[in-house]
């Protein structure tokens, strides 16, 4: 079975300076798809990134980038020049990439705390 | 994208008393998910809803406790039975959606926070 490792409870980081945050799992398949999703206090999940097992290049969107080392099974979260609208719980994800399989695993969650 | 909408957005119950929570979809979608969310936890999936069958659910999870309906593409309601403080929580539905095998991602609705006195 899949497994969803995020090993930071809560994180802290001052306005403008960039943060990691990280993930690993755990998966015999060779195909999946991994996501990073954002719950403001909120509390609607949002999608933030996603990136393909297949694909080497890392994925990015705006200030939001991944680290993706499929040998190693980490997938982290970079944020880069965070905002205080950044603060939120995120959530690590995996979904296999075989038919008809769409069920999510999800870690733990990060708590993301910005600093003014 | 998909938009998604739970009503009610809260409710404060009192044990041994049920609650149907319902979740519309702007859009057709073949599977939606129920999962709940306890403080400052992460998410645990109690079912996946197909329209036209029997939901599936997740183990520790049993349809007598939290039987689901998928009358449509669009709606599903779950209702949480014969509720303990236990059953405090934020229950979230979702749906995937997208074009293609890899265009699919998942949109979570807006869950709805229970409170069981």
């Amino acid at each position: 079975a899949q497994t969803v490792t995020q090993s930071q409870p809560e994180m802290s980081v001052q306005e403008a300076e960039t943060v990691t945050l990280s993930c690993t799992y755990d998966t015999s398949e060779s195909d999946y798809y991994l996501f990073w999703y954002k719950q403001p206090p909120s509390r609607q999940m949002i999608l933030v990134i996603r990136q393909e097992a297949y694909k080497q290049q890392n994925a990015t969107e705006n200030r939001f980038s991944v680290n993706f080392q499929k040998a190693a099974k980490s997938f982290s979260l970079k944020i880069s020049d965070s905002q205080l609208g950044d603060a939120a719980m995120y959530f690590c994800a995996y979904r296999s990439a075989g038919t008809g399989t769409y069920k999510y695993i999800f870690g733990t969650g990060t708590r993301l705390k910005v600093l003014a | 994208s998909a938009v998604i909408s739970q009503k009610p957005s809260r409710d404060i119950c009192q044990r041994g008393t049920s609650l149907t929570i319902q979740c519309q979809v702007d859009s057709q979608v073949t599977m939606m998910f129920w999962y709940r969310q306890q403080p400052g936890q992460s998410l645990t999936l109690i079912a996946t809803a197909n329209q036209g069958s029997e939901a599936t659910y997740e183990s520790g999870f049993v349809i007598d406790k939290f039987p689901i309906s998928r009358p449509n593409l669009t709606f599903s309601t779950l209702t949480v039975s014969n509720m303990s403080p236990e059953d405090s929580s934020i229950y979230l539905c979702s749906v995937v959606w997208g074009r293609g095998a890899a265009g699919l991602e998942q949109y979570f609705g807006p869950g709805t926070r229970l409170t069981v006195t």
